[in-house]
């Protein structure tokens, strides 16, 4: 089946210790997104690269970076993770539309980063 | 004003009642609108696309109002797996970007036995 893969499910990294998370799509999508969810709270949206262009949003911190080596694979780095970046982390996948038209999503299982 | 919001709940209701959600957007230009249901520490899936007509799937009914910027879930004939998060979703990011989704932060529904 077509899904959404994301490696490790579960993360544990140490104070300030760089960490990388990953995702992979058998979907074909061209656009990859990365959210960050904490407790009780909603899917916040980090950035997302449509084809191999980078978005970023503006109240990302620089502590966080992304790759996109091919269309398949999208990565997740924190460079120096805090004890406030422990989260959910979730990536996602979609059909690029056009103009304002946006596609539905689909998610993969997340990975649960704990920070020592 | 926040950019999608939503009273979280929690909704209790009893299985087989009919329960409406409603949730506002503040972007004006957001043209996409979905319905996501979100259990316990999984992923968001979706349930449905809100169009401007409105749409059915089934017990679920989704209708979407631009004048004044709200979409309302329906769901008839509650059932007990029908508890989840429902988190309603409008596309456009707080940072600007029109690709991105921004979440309201859930309405909380618990199906009663």
């Amino acid at each position: 089946d077509a899904m959404v893969i994301q490696n490790p499910r579960y993360q544990v990294t140490q104070f300030g210790k760089p960490v990388t998370l990953s995702c992979s799509q058998t979907l074909n999508h061209n656009v990859m997104y990365w959210y960050q969810q904490k407790s009780s709270q909603a899917p916040k949206l980090l950035f997302h690269y449509y084809d191999k262009d980078f978005n970023n949003e503006a109240d990302t911190p620089d502590n966080f970076q992304s790759r996109r080596p091919n269309t398949s694979f999208c990565f997740l780095d924190i460079r120096s993770p805090g004890l406030g970046d422990a989260a959910m982390y979730l990536c996602a996948t979609s059909r690029g539309g056009t103009g304002l038209i946006l596609r539905e999503q689909y998610f993969g299982p997340g990975t649960r980063l704990t920070v020592t | 004003r926040k950019e999608v919001e939503q009273d979280p709940g929690p909704f209790n209701v009893p299985e087989g009642a009919t329960v409406a959600f409603n949730c506002t957007y503040s972007n004006s230009a957001s043209q996409s609108f979905f319905w996501y249901r979100q259990d316990c520490r999984k992923e968001p899936k979706l349930l449905m696309s809100v169009y401007s007509s409105g749409n059915e799937d089934g017990r679920f009914t989704a209708q979407l109002n631009r004048a004044s910027q709200y979409i309302s879930l329906l769901i008839r004939d509650s059932k007990l797996s029908d508890s989840a998060t429902y988190l309603c979703v409008v596309n456009g990011s707080p940072g600007g970007g029109a690709d991105g989704l921004t979440f309201g932060k859930g309405t909380h529904l618990i199906i009663q036995p």
